[in-house]
């Protein structure tokens, strides 16, 4: 059973197209983490976020306690969008870390 | 600032040597974490220090497996004996306040191949 649920593994977009990854998970959070990470390997957090919705750039990151949902939607997508985008969420305590197996993006020119 | 530093870069030993990775969290920071990425499991936090104590180790997958914090600029993870199926990405990523709902930086990872 994974605490994290991310979907779809896989995604490839023409550029410009509007993008959705979805994170679903199955325990009480402090904090959902979207996180990047680039085929060179290097992982960035791209949000931190416990309510709402936050934004920075094209990317948008929205978050649904009751329903324990979140999605990163990215407008006007870029080769340089692609990526492996993945979902963490620290429990209550902040001490346990859970993450998805990670949505993978391609997109093309 | 220089961001998380981690050494080696890469690292490739035979099995039932010991290795050490290294890291230097960003200067301020309060909490460090080691992070497994491999991939059939993805990625995987091994263990994690808040002001240089160890906070939950749980992840860490056998006793063959350490780490120390002797201080707040430098961690180690130790492997001995290393075994083949312990090749990955390891991360290791600093946080500037305790608890889990802050924003974590990643350093660049080892990769380790275990022949």
């Amino acid at each position: 059973k994974n605490e994290v649920e991310q979907s779809p593994q896989n995604l490839t977009a023409q550029e410009g197209e509007f993008i959705t990854i979805n994170c679903s998970y199955s325990v009480g959070i402090s904090a959902l983490h979207w996180l990047q990470q680039h085929p060179g390997g290097g992982i960035v957090s791209l949000f931190m976020l416990s309510s709402g919705k936050k934004k920075h750039g094209r990317l948008i990151a929205t978050i649904n306690i009751q329903e324990k949902h979140s999605s990163l939607h990215i407008t006007a997508s870029h080769p340089r969008d692609s990526a492996v985008y993945i979902c963490a969420v620290s429990d209550n305590t902040g001490n346990q870390f859970y993450f998805g197996t990670g949505t993978s993006l391609t997109v093309i020119p | 600032d220089a961001g998380v530093i981690q050494s080696p870069r890469h690292e490739v030993t035979e099995m039932g040597q010991e290795v050490t990775l290294r890291c230097k969290p960003i200067s301020g920071h309060n909490s460090l974490f080691w992070y497994r990425q491999t991939m059939m499991r993805g990625l995987e936090l091994l263990i994690y220090f808040n002001n240089n104590v160890p906070i939950d180790d749980s992840g860490m997958p056998e006793d063959r497996f350490s780490a120390k914090m002797p201080n707040a600029s430098f961690s180690t993870l130790k492997i001995q004996p290393s075994e083949p199926r312990d090749s990955a990405v390891y991360f290791c990523a600093s946080s500037p306040n305790t608890g889990g709902y802050n924003e974590q930086f990643f350093g660049p990872g080892t990769r380790l191949t275990v022949l």
